[in-house]
């Protein structure tokens, strides 16, 4: 079974640009989420999907942030313009919808440096 | 709000048992993981436990849990240098919500 898909794997811009993510779920599951690793910090939650529709968007900074996933399956993260603070690990996971356990899949995840 | 806290560094002679140590302040989580990150990979998922268990098993992992005092450990018997990682405590609250909160990892060294 194919794993969580991100792409790219680093990303290296200058502040005030923009930067696009990808991600690609493991197939069949329902519920989508972005993180943010800042180094030397475990994951913080940016955004959760469940198929098309956005669940829970509270932590993503909404003014620079923005995230879709279209067709319920693959999903892009944008953040723009991007701020020197938004250098992190950026993690996409997924998980079966309905799970009691809330075991969650992990992707490579986009390593993004802003100068 | 919730807290999760974890010592950031653990070094360890291979073949010797490990102890992972966290702490957290949400009364009601109903879950409690550890998740394992190697270098430039994504979190695994190694073991879990539900909140009414105190102890759980797992080949090499042992997972414990104190409720009354918020403290939730992970012990590997037989380190290998394999297990060289970054491990990650979290917890999610009642109420169906499965978002954890993670803690910062501790960073588990083995020597040969």
């Amino acid at each position: 079974e194919a794993g969580v898909a991100q792409s790219p794997r680093y990303k290296i811009i200058e502040k005030r640009q923009s930067v696009a993510f990808w991600c690609n779920p493991i197939s069949g599951h329902a519920t989508l989420y972005w993180y943010q690793q800042i180094l030397g910090q475990g994951p913080k939650l940016l955004i959760q999907f469940q198929n098309n529709g956005v669940v829970d968007d509270s932590q993503l900074p909404k003014d620079r942030f923005s995230a879709e996933r279209l067709k319920g399956v693959d999903s892009t993260l944008k953040i723009q313009p991007a701020k020197l603070e938004d250098s992190a690990v950026y993690l996409c996971a997924s998980s079966l919808a309905g799970t009691s356990v809330g075991e969650q899949f992990f992707g490579p995840g986009t390593r993004l440096t802003v100068l | 709000g919730e807290d999760v806290e974890q010592s950031l560094f653990l070094s360890v002679r291979e073949g010797d048992s490990s102890v992972i140590n966290c702490t957290y302040t949400d009364s009601s989580s109903t879950y409690l993981y550890w998740y394992k990150q190697e270098p430039g990979a994504g979190l695994q998922l190694l073991t879990y436990i539900f909140s009414n268990m105190d102890m759980k098993q797992d080949q090499r992992l042992t997972v414990l849990l104190n409720k009354k005092d918020k403290h939730l450990s992970l012990r590997i018997a037989d380190t290998q240098t394999g297990d060289s990682a970054i491990y990650f405590c979290a917890e999610t609250p009642s109420g169906g919500s499965y978002i954890p909160t993670f803690g910062r990892g501790t960073s588990l060294i083995v020597h040969p």
